[in-house]
């Protein structure tokens, strides 16, 4: 299973709703990313976790709040967003350190966010 | 972090060969090469990696000069699938968020 599966791939949400997203990755990556892309532009860095610990934090707003239950899973909590954050919204998992690690990233489709 | 710096776009016609290439003038020792594709609304995909020389797979080869302060993607035989944004990332493998950061990509467009 070379998958990152993403939910739901569609999501639209008022200002004051609270939603989450889901990624969910069963290749014994260690390390896993959230991405923001907005049309035509590339994809920026959120956040990282390696080992299920959060490692990079790139000044997210904290109406974003990431969470890494287990090596498995990675949730975006969303509160009180704005319309500037309508965008696609990309999981990616790697393998973390070690002498195999290629630093190839795997991508998920995506969930593409329109906030009302 | 080495910047990379790519051609904002391409055109290229069904059969012919394409290379991209991307600057990436300050990388460090330690850092290798890679190529992502990525179609509308789609994640991007792994193509490419390396370090020196030449590298090449069933999809694409990557040639990277002595000094690695470049590199060129090439796509032999180009279809009209091809269609899709490059991004050329430049970092060290065992460095979290050392190979990140995409840069500005090359969007290819194929025609018949």
């Amino acid at each position: 299973d070379t998958e990152v599966t993403q939910t739901p791939k569609h999501l639209v949400m008022g200002m004051t709703n609270k939603k989450s997203l889901k990624c969910e990755q069963h290749m014994g990556h260690r390390a896993m990313y959230w991405y923001k892309q907005k049309a035509k532009k590339p994809p920026e860095l959120m956040f990282v976790y390696s080992y299920e610990k959060l490692s990079i934090n790139e000044s997210v707003p904290s109406r974003f709040s990431p969470e890494c239950p287990n090596s498995s899973l990675l949730n975006l909590h969303l509160h009180a967003l704005q319309p500037e954050d309508s965008a696609l919204y990309l999981c990616a998992s790697s393998q973390g350190k070690g002498t195999a690690n290629t630093g190839e990233l795997f991508f998920g489709e995506g969930s593409r966010l329109t906030v009302l | 972090l080495a910047k990379t710096t790519q051609p904002i776009s391409m055109d290229s016609y069904e059969g012919q060969e394409v290379n991209i290439t991307c600057s990436h003038n300050n990388i460090a020792t330690n850092d290798y090469i890679t190529w992502y594709q990525q179609f509308p609304s789609q994640g991007p995909r792994f193509i490419i990696q390396g370090y020196k020389t030449k590298v090449t797979n069933e999809v694409a080869s990557l040639f990277i000069p002595a000094d690695r302060k470049s590199s060129t993607l090439s796509l032999p035989r180009v279809s009209l699938s091809d269609t899709a944004v490059y991004y050329c990332l430049v970092g060290d493998l065992n460095n979290a968020g050392n190979m990140l950061t995409f840069g500005g990509g090359t969007r290819l467009m194929v025609k018949p």
